[in-house]
């Protein structure tokens, strides 16, 4: 079993749709979960750190359930602009990351 | 936000040659550097990890002799990939966490695109 897992997509929406998407870790003593967003050719930047009590940044939204070893991030309203692939990541008590392959998301007008 | 940056952004070498990139955090201390590679299609994978003034720490299957890492000080950590082969052909990314706004954040620099002939 991979240590962190998303379904890869492709995830096509319309704008204005809200879409979700779920990733799953194995590691039970994992600290620190975040959500990255890669566009094509770039490196990967923060969206967002996920918090055991959900947190939201306009329209997106993060939630942990430790209990089931997953994170999710919601998107309201999709945007054009946020097409690009999607990444969950883990953190151990090491502070290493560990990175999900990614779920890429095309947003369509 | 904290700016990281590297050097050079695109390199083409022929098979054989040594390739050094840099990576520099622009305006906050990097007590730790990382340096990932990622090829078309896969996730980041995590190369090595350095301290400032110390030996870097190889993930499994790296090769230590292959992949130089230098990190001669906060703000600068050198990858030099020596005798380089089209198989190391790959999209290579540093990334640095410190203290930056009186937070500790990891931030990631533009990535380095090697094309090895």
């Amino acid at each position: 079993r991979k240590e962190v897992e998303q379904d890869p997509g492709p995830f096509n929406v319309p704008e204005g749709a809200t879409v979700a998407f779920n990733c799953t870790y194995s590691n039970s003593a994992s600290q620190s979960f975040f959500w990255y967003r890669q566009d094509c050719r770039k490196e990967p930047k923060l969206l967002m750190s996920v918090y055991s009590s959900g947190n939201e940044d306009g329209r997106f939204t993060a939630q942990l359930n430790r209990a089931s070893q997953y994170i999710s991030l919601l998107i309201r309203d999709s945007k054009l602009s946020d097409s690009a692939t999607y990444l969950c990541v883990v953190g151990g008590n090491n502070r290493k990351l560990i990175w999900g392959l990614g779920t890429s998301l095309a947003v369509n007008p | 936000g904290a700016v990281v940056s590297q050097h050079p952004s695109r390199v083409i070498c022929k098979s054989g040659t040594s390739v050094k990139i840099e990576c520099r955090s622009l305006d906050f201390q990097a007590t730790t550097m990382f340096w990932y590679r990622q090829f078309p299609k896969q996730s980041l994978m995590l190369m090595a990890t350095s301290n400032e003034g110390s030996k870097a720490t190889y993930e499994q299957g790296v090769e230590k002799d292959k992949f130089l890492i230098n990190h001669a000080s906060l703000t600068l950590s050198t990858l030099t990939v020596t005798s380089a082969h089209p198989e190391d052909s790959s999209f290579y990314i540093c990334s640095a966490r410190g203290l930056a706004g009186g937070q500790e954040t990891q931030y990631f620099g533009p990535g380095t695109r090697l094309l090895v002939l």
